[in-house]
């Protein structure tokens, strides 16, 4: 079946590194799924970071990029610099059929530290 | 904008009790998906429904029932709860077609005594 697999957390950054968080996919029942990055931050509920529906497409918020390559079937989140806000924790996603359904990596959490 | 609003945010049951979650959307959102998020772990999908008195099951299905009476709300039961189904369970609603962001709700946690 479809399944993503990410960076193990925990994962604690300097303010002003950069960072990436590695994910990579396993798509059998579509050839090419829509993929995503949630993140939930602090007491805050699950919402959309970016996503990708195109194959060799890049997408990218708040200063976030990932790029969708179907050759190694990844889709990394990265950012060049990042900041004590972007302390959450992040979900790779990938999305299959008309209805959307998801399939979630198990997360990895962020921590920047000042 | 709109919210998905879940019902009870803690819920607190008895092995081999049967237990309900709900879930409203305003969105006018014609699909609708439950979760469960074991601690640690991502979101796997329990039930989705793509339209009023729709169901489908996701991988998860087993152990639990689903009902959507109605295009706003989007029903969870536990037909029997086991110790094992600690979790948060999240309701989510999205547009019809690929592709599109889903919106989730705070969720729910269970606990099972």
């Amino acid at each position: 079946g479809d399944s993503v697999t990410q960076t193990e957390g925990p994962v604690t950054v300097s303010e002003s590194e950069s960072l990436i968080i590695n994910c990579t996919y396993s798509a059998t029942s579509i050839a090419y799924p829509n993929l995503f990055w949630y993140v939930r931050y602090p007491g805050e509920g699950l919402q959309l970071l970016l996503k990708v529906i195109t194959a060799g497409q890049k997408g990218s918020s708040r200063g976030f990029e990932a790029t969708y390559n179907k050759e190694t079937t990844s889709f990394h989140l990265q950012k060049a610099s990042v900041q004590e806000s972007d302390s959450a924790v992040y979900y790779c996603a990938l999305g299959e059929s008309n209805y959307n359904v998801l399939y979630f990596g198990s997360g990895t959490k962020l921590t920047v530290e000042p | 904008g709109g919210i998905i609003t879940q019902t009870p945010k803690f819920l607190i049951g008895q092995e081999g009790q049967k237990l309900t979650l709900k879930c409203q959307q305003n969105f006018n959102h014609d699909t609708m998906y439950w979760y469960r998020q074991d601690s640690g772990k991502g979101l796997r999908l329990i039930y989705y429904s793509i339209t009023e008195n729709d169901l489908q099951k996701g991988d998860l299905s087993e152990g639990y029932d689903a009902s959507r009476e109605k295009k706003s709300s989007f029903s969870l039961t536990v037909t029997s709860a086991q110790k094992n189904e600690m979790a948060v369970f999240l309701c989510a609603s999205s547009i019809v077609g690929q592709g599109y962001e889903q919106y989730f709700g705070p969720g729910t946690r269970l606990t099972v005594l």
